[in-house]
């Protein structure tokens, strides 16, 4: 198994740009998630899902928007970058959403917006 | 929700027994309590869990005080490859009973081990 997959592993992006970070697993995961790691800080979540067609927003949502149309995939789409969204992207899954989940992370991808 | 303190950074040598202490006083009766660890350049991983009662696998233990108002992550022969930051984390059920993996990492511990 190749766990959760995250592309591209580097991203540069120009003020306003937009673009979409991939995310896939192959574990037939429930649940998918986004955090973002800011440095020496810990990770915040900007969006969840709790199954196909099932979106929510977590601790940080606004400038990002999600999808998921498949159990696989949960692609992250940055509408007009700005550079406070620089940042390293992490995609995670779980077979379950009770309280004793394990998560699965990728491993990451590190955006720098200019 | 409940939060969780952790020392900023511990230091240990390799070969011995690292004790990781995580303090959450406000925790509630249905809150799991888990560890992450996240190494240099890489995505955090799952390190163990547990509700009441002490756990044990092959990575480390989760000693559980008796009031749940600590923890501690016991990693028995440190290596370097234990070397990173140790995050302690609640998930908090809702009222259904779901968490939806909402899992709220603070900044951890970094732990550095010495050859």
């Amino acid at each position: 198994n190749a766990g959760v997959t995250q592309t591209p592993k580097f991203q540069v992006l120009k003020t306003g740009q937009s673009m979409t970070l991939q995310c896939a697993q192959d574990m037939n995961h429930e649940y998918m998630s986004w955090y973002r790691q800011d440095p020496g800080m810990g990770l915040r979540l900007i969006h969840y899902s709790v199954g196909a067609g099932i979106t929510d927003q977590g601790e940080v949502p606004n400038g990002y928007n999600v999808s998921r149309s498949t159990t696989e995939d949960f692609p992250l789409r940055l509408l007009s970058a700005a550079p406070s969204q620089t940042s390293v992207y992490f995609c995670a899954s779980s077979d379950s959403y009770r309280t004793n989940e394990k998560l699965f992370f990728g491993s990451g991808t590190q955006l720098s917006v200019l | 929700d409940a939060k969780t303190t952790q020392p900023n950074s511990m230091e240990s040598n390799e070969e011995e027994p690292v004790h990781l202490p995580c303090n959450h006083s406000t925790i509630s009766g249905t809150d799991y309590i888990h560890w992450y660890r996240q190494l240099p350049s890489q995505g955090p991983e799952y390190v163990i869990h547990g509700l009441t009662s002490n756990v044990n696998n092959r990575m480390a233990s989760l000693a559980i005080a008796e009031d749940r108002k600590s923890s501690t992550l016991i990693l028995h022969r440190a290596t370097l490859r234990d070397a990173a930051v140790y995050y302690c984390i609640l998930s908090h059920a809702n009222a259904g009973g779901t968490s939806y993996g909402k899992l709220t990492f603070g900044q951890g511990t970094i732990l550095t081990v010495h050859p």
